[in-house]
C-alpha cells in the first residue's frame, strides 16, 4: 500500500516556502522522510511516530496527522541545497517501508 | 557520507553474464535491505536481512540471489537478467529490524542490462 505524495514537482525561489504531503489509506505507525539528490544516496531527514511530536531538520519540519493518516513536510525559507527529490516512507504494523513516488524540488537563485 | 558503501557504482552486463553487487555498512547495524529504484517508480523492497538471516523475499525472481555473510556485508548475485532489470539498486541498513528505525542508504549501483 504505497502512500500518495503531492505535488509531483515544485519550483521555488530561494527564501520561498513549500509543503509536500504524504497520504495513506491505512493506519500508520510512522512516516519517514528522505531527500535524494541526483546520483546520490537517499538521506534520512526525520521520522514521525504515531502520537509523536512534530520534528525538525534544520529549517525543514514535518507533522503527522493521525486522523487523516497524512504527513506534511514543510520547507521553510528554502535554500539552494534543498533541491532534490523528497520521498516519504510509511510504516504500518511491521518493519517494511512503502515509499511514495517522490516530489522533485527545484530551488532557484 | 551515510556510512553505507556500495560497489560497483555502475555496471553494464549482458543477459548471459553473472555479476555481484556488494554493500558494506560501517554503522554497526543489525538489519540490511536491498531496494530497486526504477525510473518514475517508487522504491521497491526486494530483500531484508536481520542478523544475517533472510526475513523477507518480496516476490523477487530467482535470477536475483542475496547473500549476507555477516552483519556488515550484503551481496546481490545476478544471473541471466532481463533488460527490464535495469535500474538503480540501493542497499540500506538500520540499527535493528522493527518499527520506528530509520534506514541509511548507500549511493546505489546503476545497473544496465543489454
Amino acid at each position: 500500500q504505497q502512500p500518495v505524495q503531492s505535488p509531483q514537482a515544485v519550483i521555488l525561489r530561494e527564501g520561498e516556502d513549500a509543503v509536500i504531503n504524504c497520504s495513506s489509506s491505512k493506519a500508520l505507525y510512522s512516516v519517514h522522510w528522505y531527500r535524494q539528490k541526483h546520483g546520490e544516496a537517499p538521506v534520512f531527514l526525520m521520522i514521525l511516530l504515531k502520537g509523536g511530536e512534530q520534528m525538525r531538520h534544520e529549517k525543514i519540519s514535518a507533522s503527522f496527522n493521525e486522523k487523516k493518516q497524512q504527513s506534511s513536510l514543510y520547507l521553510t525559507a528554502s535554500q539552494l541545497s534543498y533541491s532534490g527529490t523528497y520521498f516519504c516512507g510509511t510504516e504500518l504494523n511491521d518493519y517494511k517501508l512503502s515509499f511514495g513516488a517522490g516530489t522533485t524540488v527545484t530551488v532557484r537563485a | 557520507e551515510t556510512g553505507v558503501t556500495q560497489t560497483p557504482r555502475h555496471l553494464v552486463m549482458g543477459m548471459t553474464n553473472k555479476k555481484s553487487l556488494k554493500c558494506e555498512q560501517h554503522l554497526g547495524h543489525n538489519a540490511m535491505y536491498w531496494y530497486k529504484q526504477s525510473a518514475k517508480k517508487p522504491l521497491e523492497l526486494m530483500f531484508v536481512y536481520s542478523l544475517e538471516e533472510r526475513v523477507e523475499n518480496n516476490s523477487v525472481p530467482s535470477r536475483f540471489s542475496p547473500e549476507c555473510p555477516n552483519s556488515s556485508h550484503l551481496f546481490l548475485h545476478l544471473h541471466t537478467l532481463q533488460p527490464e532489470d535495469s535500474a538503480l539498486y540501493l542497499c540500506a541498513s538500520s540499527q535493528e529490524l522493527g518499527q520506528g528505525y530509520e534506514q541509511y542508504f548507500g549511493p546505489g549501483t546503476r545497473l544496465t542490462v543489454t
